[in-house]
């Protein structure tokens, strides 16, 4: 069974700060997703990290991703309030998975960040 | 919009009553997700259609809990003889096919009372 574990859960930074948020995850996948989710609203995409070593940056955002230690990061640069939110990643299981699992995302916990000025 | 469509926002029910959630995928999209959001939680699958396949219904918690989807359109989510641990945030996803982002609805927010 795929397990997704994220840390740290609650993170509370200062504007200006730097800090990176960990996703760990269990078996083989072959892409991750990073979303944003505000308080009562939906998911929105971040960044989706297909290969081993990929790099994608938006804004004060950058997420990597390491397929052999089964670890991805989302580092948060100069921190700005505008960044509060909880940050989830999602693993879909590999090909290989094969049948329904392929698709089907396992979430982690998800990392409530504050920004305070 | 072109955006993933659910209702109600909002339900509120008593215990015991049945419920019926609704999701208009993206159009052209062959995958339909549901998770449900509990308070302060993560997301967990619940059930999965793609295309003309066999729906993967192995998240769903129960046999009070079905889907049906109509083609590659809408979807509704049922929960039967609702409890209060079912009280949650339902969110339906879409995705052009299983390998492809998925997009999220801003979900359905249901109260067991």
């Amino acid at each position: 069974e795929l397990k997704v574990e994220q840390n740290p859960l609650f993170l509370s930074m200062q504007e200006g700060k730097n800090y990176t948020i960990y996703c760990n995850y269990s078996t083989t996948s072959d892409r991750l997703y990073w979303y944003r989710q505000d308080p009562g609203k939906s998911l929105e995409s971040l960044f989706v990290l297909l290969s081993n070593g990929a790099v994608k940056q938006e804004g004060r955002l950058m997420a990597s991703l390491d397929t052999k230690a089964r670890l991805s990061t989302l580092h948060i640069t100069a921190a700005v309030h505008d960044l509060s939110a909880t940050y989830f990643c999602a693993v879909n299981p590999g090909a290989n998975a094969g049948g329904t699992s392929y698709g089907k995302l396992t979430f982690g916990q998800g990392t409530i960040l504050t920004v305070h000025p | 919009g072109a955006g993933v469509s659910q209702s109600p926002s909002n339900k509120v029910t008593e215990k015991g009553k049945d419920v019926e959630l609704r999701c208009d995928p993206i159009s052209g999209h062959t995958a339909l997700y549901w998770y449900r959001q509990r308070l302060g939680q993560g997301l967990e699958f619940l059930i999965y259609f793609q295309g003309n396949s066999a729906p993967d219904k192995s998240g769903l918690p129960s046999d009070r809990f079905s889907a049906e989807r109509t083609g590659e359109s809408v979807s509704t989510l049922t929960i039967q003889r609702t409890q209060q641990e079912d009280s949650a945030v339902y969110l339906c996803a879409s995705s052009l096919e299983r390998s492809k982002p998925q997009h999220f609805g801003d979900g359905t927010r249901l109260s067991i009372l």
